[in-house]
């Protein structure tokens, strides 16, 4: 079954500390991963994708096909970064994109 | 201002009625998509069409139901039959190309009473 795991509900750091949002996925075939972020009060949107090889507003996501993870990391926090995030596999193709729980990130000043 | 328009933002139901949520893009996507959104759950697939006239069950597909006539509309209708109807519902589509980004609107959220 396709699932996917983000193991920490809610994460909090101080401004400036290094952040890793976990995602660990079980999907049939080699599914595209994304990330997508939910700001107050605004639309969920796509943060990055893995088949890009992107750093967008510092974050990095990295793939371990051996342990299927996608990860997600940035090494010093900001307060901006303070967000709802989805851990998100495709298939190939991406027309069925499947969702994590969710992490909620709070950046602490 | 292209994007995806999501109607009501709001709505109340008395239990045993129907209701349809309406989804209109003017991004002129192929696929569209409806997520149902609980708190802890993150978004769980309902229904999407990669074209028109043609939609696939998502992962929670029952009590629920869509149609696809037109390109820019998605219509999901929440029957009497969908036991736990209170929630928040966002539509999505997305794009041709190899990208695979989806675009969401601002969602509905819908609350039986």
């Amino acid at each position: 079954a396709q699932r996917v795991t983000q193991p920490e509900k809610l994460l909090s750091v101080f401004k400036g500390a290094p952040v890793e949002l976990k995602c660990n996925y079980s999907y049939s075939g080699s599914p595209e991963l994304f990330w997508y972020v939910q700001y107050s009060r605004q639309r969920l949107q796509l943060l990055l994708r893995h088949i890009s090889r992107e750093s967008i507003k510092g974050f990095t996501a990295d793939l371990n096909k051996g342990e299927t993870s996608f990860h997600l990391k940035k090494p010093f926090a900001q307060e901006e970064d303070s967000a709802m995030y989805y851990c998100a596999p495709a298939d190939t193709g991406g027309f069925k994109t499947i969702f994590g729980a969710g992490t909620r990130l709070f950046v602490k000043a | 201002d292209g994007g995806i328009t999501q109607s009501p933002k709001y709505l109340f139901r008395k239990e045993g009625q129907n209701v349809t949520l309406s989804c209109e893009q003017n991004l002129n996507h192929d696929a569209m998509y409806w997520y149902r959104q609980d708190p802890g759950q993150g978004l769980r697939l309902i229904y999407y069409s990669q074209i028109v006239n043609d939609f696939q069950k998502g992962d929670i597909a029952e009590g629920y139901s869509v149609s696809r006539e037109k390109k820019e509309s998605f219509p999901l209708t929440v029957t009497s039959a969908q036991k736990n109807p209170t929630a928040f519902y966002l539509c999505a589509s997305r794009g041709g190309g190899s990208t695979g980004e989806l675009f969401f609107g601002e969602g509905s959220r819908l609350t039986v009473l």
